[in-house]
């Protein structure tokens, strides 16, 4: 069964702090998926990055810059020089990549709060 | 391009009633995904399409829920009838083959 774990409930940091979101995961599978979506206060679920576990290099897009470490089963997503427009839910989701199923399993998402 | 779009974006209705959430997915795109997340939990899987044909449906919680997909473009889940606990928001998410699932804003049911 695969899992995803979010435990940063919610956080809370001043506008140009970095802050940094932990996901740890669990999977039996060999070969899989791992995201990242942003929930705004709009609501919607926007795609934010996709990562084969096969590919451990870590990625950077503009503020934001994710840490796959497949060794501790963590894929940590961290924003630099955060700004208000950054609020949001932010999930964490992992699905099967060798078979058919294409089932997202989410955690529970962090709540980040950037104040100005 | 149209993402994907849901429709009501808010229902509320009463217990032992029908509701039925529509999902129009990004043209093109194959594969149509339910989800929901109920009580603030996690976001929780329901089932999948191709076109129209279920492809897995092993998140769908009882028979009084039911997603249809005629045609192969847009879908209709609907609740047969409403219990308090299907109260929460339903997503509705596309991709192409082996794509990346792009979401849309939600439904939220309020079951009273």
């Amino acid at each position: 069964a695969q899992k995803v774990t979010q435990a940063q409930t919610e956080i809370s940091v001043v506008e140009k702090e970095d802050v940094t979101l932990d996901c740890v995961y669990e999977t039996r599978d060999t070969t899989y998926y791992l995201f990242w979506y942003k929930q705004p206060p709009s609501g919607e679920l926007v795609f934010l990055i996709r990562r084969n576990s096969f590919d451990e290099q870590n990625e950077i897009s503009g503020r934001y810059s994710w840490n796959f470490q497949k060794s501790t089963s963590s894929f940590n997503f961290t924003i630099t020089a955060s700004q208000v427009v950054d609020s949001a839910v932010y999930f964490c989701a992992l699905s099967e990549a060798q078979t058919g199923r294409r089932a997202l399993t989410f955690g529970s998402g962090t709540r980040l709060q950037v104040q100005p | 391009e149209a993402g994907v779009t849901q429709f009501p974006s808010h229902s509320v209705i009463e217990k032992g009633q029908t509701v039925t959430l529509r999902c129009d997915p990004i043209s093109g795109h194959d594969n149509l995904y339910w989800y929901r997340r109920v009580m603030g939990k996690e976001i929780k899987f329901l089932l999948h399409f191709v076109k129209e044909s279920k492809q897995d449906e092993s998140g769908m919680p009882n028979n009084r829920f039911l997603a249809e997909r005629t045609g192969g473009t847009y879908s209709t889940l609907k609740v047969q009838p409403a219990e308090l606990e299907d109260s929460g928001v339903y997503f509705c998410a596309s991709s192409q083959e082996k794509g990346i699932q792009y979401f849309g804003a939600g439904t939220r049911l309020s079951v009273l």
